[in-house]
């Protein structure tokens, strides 16, 4: 198993520019996340989805749009990047445990710069 | 909004010591969970104690939990170099779809 992967790893983008990350994952999870992580400060989740085709906005949604058409792979996509977006975006699977929710499973992250 | 607040924010040891890492949160939760993230890794988990739980063990890792006093600590025995990273606790909010993640604890262990 693969686990989590994210697609790409490194991009830099010029401010105004679009772009789409890739997260996939093959554990059959119904829970996929969208993370940023700025430099030494923690996880701010941007969108998330608990299902095939459902999504929700998390703590700092604005500027990003997402996509779950398949259960395997949630797609997070930038519009118009700005400067103020250059992070490390990561991605997270889970599943559902008896009411409450599991252990989040993490990819290794895309570094995003926009100058 | 931030609801594991990790406690303190930053903490260096030397090799074969221990380390505590305390992380406070405001709601009632249906577990809490802590992560490890190596530098420029993404996270890796370490450990989920549920809401009925005082205590749980895994290998060098003890994990309590209070949920009277709305607290929990990850102690790390015999502490290695390796075990040099940042810390998070994360809580799941009843009724909750999402963890919480707290800012972290950054740990340095000394060789």
């Amino acid at each position: 198993n693969a686990g989590v992967t994210q697609t790409p790893k490194f991009r830099v983008l010029k401010t105004g520019q679009s772009m789409t990350l890739l997260c996939a994952q093959d554990m059959n999870h119904e829970y996929m996340y969208w993370y940023r992580q700025d430099p030494g400060m923690g996880l701010r989740l941007i969108h998330y989805s608990v299902g095939e085709g459902t999504t929700a906005k998390g703590e700092v949604p604005d500027g990003y749009n997402v996509s779950r058409l398949k259960k395997q792979n949630f797609l997070l996509g930038l519009e118009s990047a700005a400067p103020s977006q250059t992070s490390v975006y990561f991605c997270a699977s889970s599943r559902r445990l008896a009411g409450s929710l599991g252990e989040q499973f993490f990819g290794p992250g895309t570094r995003l710069t926009v100058l | 909004s931030q609801q594991g607040e990790e406690d303190p924010q930053a903490l260096s040891i030397q090799e074969g010591e221990n380390a505590t890492m305390n992380c406070s949160y405001k709601t009632s939760i249906n577990n809490l969970q802590w992560y490890r993230q190596n530098s420029g890794r993404g996270l890796v988990h370490l450990i989920l104690i549920r809401s009925n739980e005082r205590e749980k063990h895994s290998g060098r890792l003890r994990v309590t939990l209070d949920t009277s006093k709305k607290s929990s600590s990850l102690l790390i025995t015999a502490s290695r170099a390796a075990d040099t990273a940042s810390y998070f606790c994360a809580t799941d909010e009843s009724g909750s779809e999402k963890l919480v993640f707290g800012k972290g604890t950054k740990l340095t262990v000394n060789p």
